[in-house]
């Protein structure tokens, strides 16, 4: 019973390169979100999809990223042009389609180093 | 909106010693409350949960009781240990909102 995979775990991209993050929930959860942590910093919320839908992009900037959650396959977080700033750990949770009782199961990360 | 906010680490204890995080919050209605553990290099594991007021949730010989009184939700565990080193998070989810996270608190537990 796999749980939330990440891939790739280290990710290194030069500068005004394209990062692609994927994320599989777990089997059963069809909500995905997306978190940023900066070092020093705590988790700071990015996106939630449900299956080919953005239900909440509110902590997501405005240019060059975005994320999307296909029909089939995984959910892939993008990140246009990189910049030093975007370096970080990129974190997916997976919830089943419930209420705020169930927490969120996270994916070991992914760790983008912008050189 | 929703916001939690946590003690700022790192709290440094040697092992055996008592441990208490401490977390409050603000949220309108009745969240539910989570702790997260993060051991270095892997992402955040849940650690235990309440989802009503006076509600206490358990695990590892961690503790955390939902006090909506005082909104706080502090973790306490009676004698830790080096393997206890990590960062704790605490957390909230309201009706159908994402979770909410503190800022994190550090834990080194020397031998």
């Amino acid at each position: 019973n796999a749980g939330v995979m990440q891939n790739p775990r280290h990710l290194v991209r030069r500068r005004g390169q394209e990062a692609r993050l994927r994320c599989s929930p777990m089997k059963g959860h069809s909500h995905v979100y997306w978190y940023r942590q900066l070092p020093e910093e705590g988790l700071k919320f990015m996106v939630y999809l449900q299956k080919e839908n953005i239900i909440d992009e509110s902590g997501m900037p405005k240019e060059r990223f975005s994320a999307e959650f296909p029909k089939e396959g995984p959910s892939i977080l993008r990140i246009q042009q990189v910049v030093r700033g975007d370096s970080a750990a990129y974190f997916c949770a997976s919830s089943p389609p419930a209420g705020a009782n169930y927490g969120y199961t996270f994916g070991s990360g992914t760790r983008l180093t912008v050189v | 909106g929703n916001s939690v906010t946590q003690m700022e680490g790192p709290v440094t204890l040697s092992e055996e010693a008592f441990l208490t995080i401490n977390c409050t919050y603000t949220a309108t209605g009745y969240p539910s409350l989570f702790w997260y553990v993060q051991y270095p290099g892997e992402g955040l594991q849940l650690l235990l949960k309440a989802t009503k007021a006076d509600d206490k949730g358990s695990n590892k010989g961690f503790e955390a009781t939902y006090r909506k009184e005082t909104t706080s939700f502090h973790l306490e565990k009676g004698s830790v240990q080096v393997s206890d080193s990590a960062v704790y998070f605490c957390a909230l989810r309201g009706g159908y909102s994402t979770l909410t996270f503190g800022k994190g608190t550090m834990l080194l537990v020397s031998p």
